[in-house]
């Protein structure tokens, strides 16, 4: 199985700083991956795809980057309501596995 | 407008038995793959089945695999998950997921359900 590894776990940010969330794949997944954001009680979202694709709809302060087995989600500018928990999740092969999470907190 | 409507969650015994079921609405459901994704208390996601539009494909986690059935019926637009043997473990919020158009990620998730198991 492909193990996800996201780091940090949780980070304390201000509205308008920068934010990277980093996820690695213990085995080479290409550009497989997908970013999600959850809010609390919340279905998650897809925001990034295929590695550095937007999704219809998501702020283009998202970005996000990497292949292989190194990925990086980017917040260029935190606003109010991108606080919340972000997962990677490759889908390379089964079973599809996903990082631990990330929370972004308000500092 | 896509929406995927869970029901059938509840509280169950260990060992018993519990059927989910997702009502799909606002997307042609008999051309996308379909999964569950559940999330215990307080933790992270983890994928647990998915099938294949036609219903030939399968695949599951091998925590509930002989354990938890997926099926699909295309002409109800609906998606269930059969679960067995149910265990403490088990106890999640389920999460019903439409396939992405053109790869194979999760675009469209409902709001989940919950199911507990305890005696």
């Amino acid at each position: 199985d492909i193990q996800m590894t996201q780091s940090p776990s949780s980070l304390s940010a201000s509205v308008g700083d920068r934010v990277t969330i980093t996820c690695r794949a213990s085995q080479d997944i290409s550009r497989w991956l997908v970013w999600y954001q959850q809010k609390p009680e919340k279905a998650p979202k897809s925001l990034i795809f295929g590695a550095s694709n937007l999704e219809s709809g998501v702020p283009s302060r998202f970005s996000g980057s990497g292949s292989g087995t190194e990925f990086t989600l980017t917040i260029s500018s935190l606003q109010p309501e991108d606080f919340a928990t972000y997962y990677c999740q490759h889908y390379n092969s089964y079973p599809l596995t996903f990082g631990g999470g990330t929370k972004v907190e308000i500092k | 407008e896509v929406q995927l409507v869970e029901s059938g969650g509840g509280l169950v015994q260990p060992g018993g038995s519990l059927r989910l079921s997702c009502a799909a609405s606002g997307f042609a459901f008999p051309s996308y793959w379909m999964g569950w994704v559940r999330q215990a208390p307080g933790k992270g996601l983890e994928w647990v089945a998915i099938i294949k539009p036609d219903g030939s494909e399968k695949n599951y986690v091998d925590s509930v695999s002989g354990r938890f059935t997926i099926s699909r019926d295309n002409g109800k637009n609906s998606l269930y998950l059969q679960m067995n043997s149910l265990r403490a473990e088990d106890t999640a919020v389920y999460y019903c997921a439409r396939g992405a158009t053109r790869d194979a990620y999760f675009s469209y998730w409902g709001r989940g359900n919950l199911v507990t198991v305890s005696s």
